[in-house]
This record gives C-alpha cells, sequence and structure tokens, in this order.
C-alpha cells in the first residue's frame, strides 16, 4: 500500500518568502507528526495531530511556523518569513494512534534551502 | 544534557562483526523506547522496540536497563547492508512525544 507522502521533495526559496510542505498519510492514520531534521542530528519534534486538532505543538520553534490538519487527513506545514536557520529536512510522519508504543512511518521528507 | 544521548561513531566494523551501541535517556518517567535505521538521505524506518525483558529479533537484540536509564542494541554478524544510522528513541514521560538521539553511524566493510 501507499507510504507516507510528502511534497515537494525539494524547496529553494529566499530569505523572507513564505513556503508550504504538504503531508499525505497513510490512509486510516488518525496520528501525523511533523519533525525537522538538521545535518548530523536526529529528528526534532516540531508538532503531532490526533485527527483535525493540534495535540501537542510544543516543538514549533517559534510563531512563523504553523500547521494545519483541516479534514483529519493532509496536513501542511507553513512557515512564514523564512529565515536560512530553518533549512532543513522536513519529515512528516503518521501512526495508527498516538500511543506512544505505535510505530511511525516517516515520509521521504522534504529538503527546505532557504538562500 | 540532552534528552537521549548516544555516540555518534562512525563505528567501523568488519563483515561478519558483532557491534554494540548504547544510549542514556534523561526522563524517568520514559515509557517506550525504539531503535529506529535511517540510511543516507533516507528517511527513519522502525527496527525493533525495546522491552523491558529485552528482545531479539534476529542478528539484533536490545535490551533496556531502567535503572541505569540505558539502552543498548547489538547486532551479530554484521552485513555491508547494515551500514546505516541508528537512532535512539524515547517517548517524553507522559507524552506521546518522540525524542531522538543524534544517531550513531554504522559502516560495515568487506
Amino acid at each position: 500500500g501507499a507510504g507516507v507522502s510528502q511534497t515537494p521533495s525539494n524547496k529553494v526559496t529566499e530569505k523572507g518568502k513564505y513556503v508550504e510542505l504538504r503531508c499525505d498519510p497513510i490512509s486510516g492514520h488518525t496520528a501525523l507528526y511533523w519533525y525537522r531534521q538538521s545535518l548530523g542530528q536526529g529528528p526534532e519534534f516540531l508538532i503531532y495531530f490526533q485527527g483535525t486538532g493540534a495535540a501537542d505543538d510544543s516543538g514549533l520553534p517559534n510563531d512563523r511556523f504553523f500547521a494545519v490538519r483541516p479534514e483529519g487527513s493532509v496536513s501542511t506545514l507553513k512557515i512564514q518569513r523564512t529565515e536560512r536557520g530553518d533549512s532543513a529536512v522536513y519529515l512528516c510522519a503518521s501512526s495508527l494512534g498516538t500511543s506512544g508504543r505505535r510505530e511511525q512511518f516517516f515520509g521521504p521528507g522534504t529538503r527546505l534551502t532557504v538562500l | 544534557r540532552k534528552e537521549v544521548e548516544q555516540d555518534p561513531g562512525p563505528f567501523n566494523v568488519p563483515e561478519g562483526a558483532t557491534v554494540a551501541f548504547n544510549c542514556t535517556y534523561s526522563n524517568s518517567a520514559s515509557q517506550s523506547f525504539f531503535w529506529y535505521r535511517q540510511d543516507c538521505r533516507k528517511e527513519p524506518k522502525l527496527l525493533m522496540s525495546v522491552y523491558s525483558s529485552g528482545n531479539e529479533d534476529g542478528r539484533f537484540t536490545a535490551q533496556l536497563n531502567r535503572a541505569s536509564q540505558y539502552i543498548s542494541l547489538l547486532i551479530r554478524d554484521s552485513k555491508l547492508s547494515d551500514s546505516a544510522t541508528y537512532l535512539c528513541v524515547v517517548n517524553r514521560g507522559g507524552t506521546d512525544k518522540l525524542i531522538f538521539g543524534t544517531g550513531t553511524r554504522l559502516q560495515v566493510f568487506p
């Protein structure tokens, strides 16, 4: 079956621009997670959704970052006024539920480069 | 102190060797533990969950020591295809949020 998909796979933008990153989770997965991974680091938690609501957004670094999941399936991570420090791979994962014991399945990521 | 700490390596081992990775975590309330594998420029994939009694999956053995807040992964009879980064993952105590270590890089050579 189809795994988690993310678009675009690569995004190059200029400092100060707005970007949207999309995640399409595995069908039937109610939990969706966003992570950011910088070179040489492990994924860093940003936010997770259970259904349509953000259950925990404590990892978002500042108010330039926002994510939505209006119908409980596809999610969009939005970054306003991008900065060079936002350059990273943005990973999305989904799971059957939010129990910490459930396996999270990751998408291939969006590589964001802010010039 | 980081919540999850791992030796970044790299560990360079010959085929057939046994190699062990360790990981420590700081939150004693953590309840869920995993090892994920990440190939270069690819997404992480679950290798195995780690249970209190320890568990084995083929050539891979994971162990948990709650008293020392320490997790280990043992790989026996290393294969070239085992070359990857191994991420230690722990849930933040009392939450469903997963915290990843920086990863340990393994390179198996012929």
